[in-house]
């Protein structure tokens, strides 16, 4: 079946610093992944839709500057959370639409700490 | 606009219990209906789905029947077993032609089987 994987799988990082998450769809072709943010024992709010080779278009209320999505190829997206602060802790998850089926496939997430 | 609106849980079952967690949604269109389910520290599974009115969906023992006349998909299980306890998510793809296809997902339900 498809998937899609995530790296790292955890990140602790220091305030002020930045992190890079990668979300890479392994046998299929993804015109299209989605970002996704997660509180503790809540639903998933979506962050941002990338798309390849253009930019991503971000939901209500999402800095743009703060989370900066790159959908370079087919098969990879990545999502860099800029000058983190511990607020910014989270599970972030992503998922990538099959651009044969239309199946959205999710990845197993990443835990992000800012110390 | 389009919304899903689950139980709210947790919800606590002894095994071999039944299982029915309410999902209803509001939609235009004749939009995909999903359930997900999420492990402790994991990314979300695909359990299953329906893609027009009266479809059932079903895997692993659960099933959910798309009900336009009720805007509803519970999802069941008739005998529930201690490796089910996870977080159950129902969510929403709305029909569009062209466009993203977001998901749009409820609130979560937390279930737990006790031995």
């Amino acid at each position: 079946g498809a998937v899609v994987s995530q790296h790292p799988s955890w990140v602790i990082c220091k305030s002020g610093t930045s992190v890079k998450i990668e979300c890479r769809s392994l046998d299929f072709q993804a015109t299209t992944m989605f970002w996704y943010r997660q509180f503790p024992k809540q639903s998933l709010m979506l962050m941002a839709t990338s798309n390849e080779g253009s930019k991503a278009t971000y939901e209500q209320g999402v800095e743009k500057d703060k989370f900066l999505i790159n959908h370079a190829s087919l098969t990879l997206s990545t999502l860099t959370v800029t000058s983190a602060h511990p607020e910014d802790s989270s599970f972030y998850i992503c998922s990538a639409k099959d651009r044969g089926t239309y199946e959205q496939y999710f990845g197993p997430g990443t835990r992000l700490t800012v110390t | 606009g389009n919304s899903v609106t689950q139980m709210e849980g947790p919800v606590t079952l002894s095994e071999e219990a039944f299982l029915t967690i309410n999902c209803t949604y509001t939609a235009t269109g004749y939009p995909s209906l999903f359930w997900y389910v999420q492990y402790p520290g994991e990314g979300l599974q695909l359990l299953l789905k329906a893609t027009k009115a009266d479809d059932k969906g079903s895997n692993k023992g659960f099933e959910a029947t798309y009900r336009k006349e009720t805007t509803s998909f519970h999802l069941e299980k008739g005998s529930v077993q201690v490796s089910d306890s996870a977080v159950y998510f129902c969510a929403l793809r709305p029909y569009y032609a062209q466009g993203a296809q977001k998901l749009v997902f409820g609130q979560g339900t937390r279930l737990t089987i006790n031995p």
